[in-house]
């Protein structure tokens, strides 16, 4: 099975600062790699797919990046509603796997 | 608007079995597989298996194979996973996600989820 690390486990920020959260892909997964957003008691939810597109309605203050292992998820001018738990999410083949989350504090 | 639509909270004891629905609307069910996404209590997200809602064919991770059944009512729009032989670190909340594979290979709609609590 494919091992995605999600660096930071955690992070406290405050309102309008830049976040970078980075995901390594234990081998090359070409640009098959999902973020995804969840709320406390809230189903996740897709920012972006495919490294770098955003999902319909998304806010384009996030920005994904990245291509073979390596990639990352960039919340430029934090919002209140961005505080929440991250995920990636490798698609290249079966098991898709996720990295174990990046929780986002409010600082 | 595409919706999944989970069955309610269900609490069992160790050793019984249990049910989750996932009723489906908004698009044409059988264009898209369903996966399932397990979530224990504050931890991260676990791919369970997808169902084919066409075909009615299936995958599960390993860690379930025999214990995990996918099924789907086309009639209804309807997939449902059953567990059985259930343990206590069965409890957490269960997910549908509608698979799409268009430009991408993602999960971009998800049912609101299913806490499933196994005590005795």
């Amino acid at each position: 099975d494919i091992q995605m690390t999600q660096s930071p486990s955690s992070l406290s920020a405050s309102v309008g600062d830049r976040v970078t959260i980075t995901c390594r892909a234990s081998q090359t997964i070409s640009n098959y790699l999902n973020w995804y957003q969840q709320k406390p008691g809230k189903a996740p939810k897709l920012l972006i797919y495919a490294a770098s597109t955003l999902q319909s309605g998304v806010p384009s203050r996030f920005r994904g990046s990245g291509s073979g292992t390596d990639f990352t998820l960039t919340l430029s001018s934090l919002q209140p509603e961005d505080f929440a738990t991250y995920y990636c999410q490798q698609s290249y083949n079966s098991p898709i796997t996720f990295g174990r989350g990046t929780r986002l504090e409010i600082k | 608007q595409v919706q999944l639509v989970q069955s309610g909270a269900e609490v069992k004891k160790p050793g019984a079995s249990v049910r989750v629905s996932c009723k489906a609307s908004g698009y044409t069910f059988t264009d898209y597989y369903i996966f399932w996404v397990r979530q224990a209590p504050g931890q991260g997200l676990e791919w369970m298996g997808w169902i084919n809602p066409d075909s009615g064919g299936t995958s599960y991770a390993q860690k379930f194979q025999d214990w995990v059944t996918m099924t789907r009512d086309t009639s209804i729009n309807t997939v449902y996973m059953d567990l059985s032989r259930l343990k206590s670190d069965d409890t957490a909340f269960y997910y549908c996600a509608r698979q799409n594979v268009y430009d991408g290979n993602y999960l971009d709609y998800w049912g609101q989820g299913t806490l499933v609590t196994v005590s005795s």
